[in-house]
């Protein structure tokens, strides 16, 4: 397997433009994850989804973000509009079964490094 | 409110030490741990994953260790070499979510 595919790798915009970030999860896993990272903050989950529905959103830091997950094999987080204090590597990841196995594995690609103007 | 956190923050070593990395958590109720490693300017990769009942996993010059009770695990690197510099971070799976702790930026020194 391919393994978690994020894309773009890397994405330079101008303040107040939309951005879209997609994300492909490893076949047959049944959880996805949007993480954050930056220095300050470290990695925060912003959002998780299973079974394509969205399980816990708060950590969505506010209404210019949203998220969706269409089908099985494709993600997508959106910020609109963006801002300077969005810039981070924004990774995606994904797990099995969901839930409630001890041995449950998280699997991250590679991020997208975002960087807003 | 599950908290991970890890000491320390950074550590510097001469090739060839052993080191211990710390990770607790504040809610004992977990299902797995995961030991992760992220070489800058990348995604993170699984080194180790403990689960509830296990007290310790072992790949290589690797090993970890689990105490449910008193919300601890270990990363044990023996005989560290330049190739392990990296930051590790450890992952506490509650059932659905994964907290993970904020890392420890290891450098080891030729």
């Amino acid at each position: 397997d391919a393994g978690v595919i994020q894309s773009p790798r890397h994405e330079v915009t101008e303040m107040g433009q939309e951005v879209t970030l997609r994300c492909k999860p490893i076949s047959g896993h049944n959880s996805l994850f949007w993480y954050r990272q930056t220095m300050m903050r470290g990695l925060e989950l912003l959002i998780y989804f299973n079974n394509n529905v969205p399980i816990d959103d708060s950590g969505m830091p506010e209404d210019r973000f949203s998220a969706k997950m269409p089908n099985a094999s494709f993600s997508t987080l959106k910020i609109q509009p963006s801002e300077p204090r969005d810039s981070a590597v924004y990774f995606c990841a994904s797990s099995l079964r969901g839930g409630l196995s001890t041995n449950e594995k998280l699997f991250f690609g590679s991020g997208t490094q975002l960087s807003v103007l | 409110k599950q908290e991970v956190t890890q000491i320390p923050a950074a550590l510097s070593v001469p090739e060839g030490e052993n080191l211990v990395l710390n990770c607790s958590f504040t809610d004992s109720a977990i299902y797995n741990l995961q030991w992760f490693r992220q070489d800058p300017g990348k995604g993170l990769t699984s080194l180790l994953l403990i689960q509830s009942s296990q007290r310790e996993q072992t790949s290589g010059r690797l090993n970890a260790s689990l105490d449910k009770s008193s919300g601890r695990s270990t990363l044990y690197i023996a005989a560290s070499q330049p190739g392990d510099s990296a930051t590790y971070l450890c992952a506490v799976f509650y059932g659905q979510n994964f907290v993970f702790g904020p890392g420890t930026r290891l450098s080891v020194l030729p």
